[in-house]
């Protein structure tokens, strides 16, 4: 069943091309932050994580782009699959008084053949 | 498969009802979260429970509350339930240090009626 909300921002690419999802993140205290891709009917997984002393990390197939000035964050996947649709959060995580993650809006990630 | 197990993974119920959810976190993770998703709201922080005390607050209702027992496992009761509480609600646990990974659950699928 659907899981999320019928206004996210779309992004559709091409199998094989590279794909750039974008998040700019609303509090400049956040020290930690984690992009989740969510398809339709399950949990947010875990992609990666990149924290405020750092601005840039990579994994397999995806980069993380942090730019504090701006509060903004991305998530680029190389070499887009099929497999890669989904919609993409990111996450922001405040240890100033807790430690709750808190959500973007999420990007809907469509791959076309 | 993240490790964190919820149940029930659907329930349907009538309005006014009161409904308990239940999650359990992987091993050895002492911090669970709760996280309501709906179709027009994204993915909402509720509350957040470490090692069976209340550590964090978010957008949780009055009707709704939460507890996390000495075997780490949570519960969210939701009561007087209204059509508008139908929607995905999320169990995600960590170790409890910030920076940590935080890991979600499939979820339980709620359908007032």
């Amino acid at each position: 069943g659907e899981s999320v909300g019928l206004h996210l921002p779309t992004l559709s690419v091409q199998e094989g091309d590279n794909s750039i999802i974008n998040c700019a993140y609303s509090n400049s205290a956040s020290d930690y932050f984690i992009w989740y891709k969510q398809e339709s009917g399950k949990g947010p997984q875990f992609i990666i994580d990149i924290r405020s002393n750092m601005d840039k990390r990579q994994g397999q197939r995806v980069t993380v782009l942090l730019n504090k000035t701006v509060k903004h964050l991305s998530l680029q996947i190389a070499a887009t699959q099929p497999g890669d649709s989904a919609v993409y959060f990111c996450a922001e995580n405040t240890a100033y008084n807790t430690d709750k993650l808190i959500f973007g809006t999420g990007t809907r990630l469509q791959v076309f053949p | 498969d993240s490790g964190v197990t919820q149940t029930p993974k659907h329930l349907i119920t009538a309005t006014g009802q009161r409904v308990t959810l239940r999650c359990s976190p992987r091993s050895g993770d002492l911090s669970v979260y709760w996280y309501q998703q709906s179709l027009d709201q994204g993915l909402q922080f509720l509350i957040q429970y470490y090692n069976g005390e209340e550590r964090a607050k978010g957008n949780i209702l009055e009707r709704f509350s939460a507890q996390q027992f000495p075997d780490l496992h949570s519960e969210l009761n939701l009561s007087s339930l209204e059509l508008g509480d139908s929607a995905l609600y999320f169990c995600a646990s960590t170790s409890g240090s910030t920076g940590n990974t935080i890991y979600f659950g499939e979820g339980s699928w709620l359908t007032v009626v």
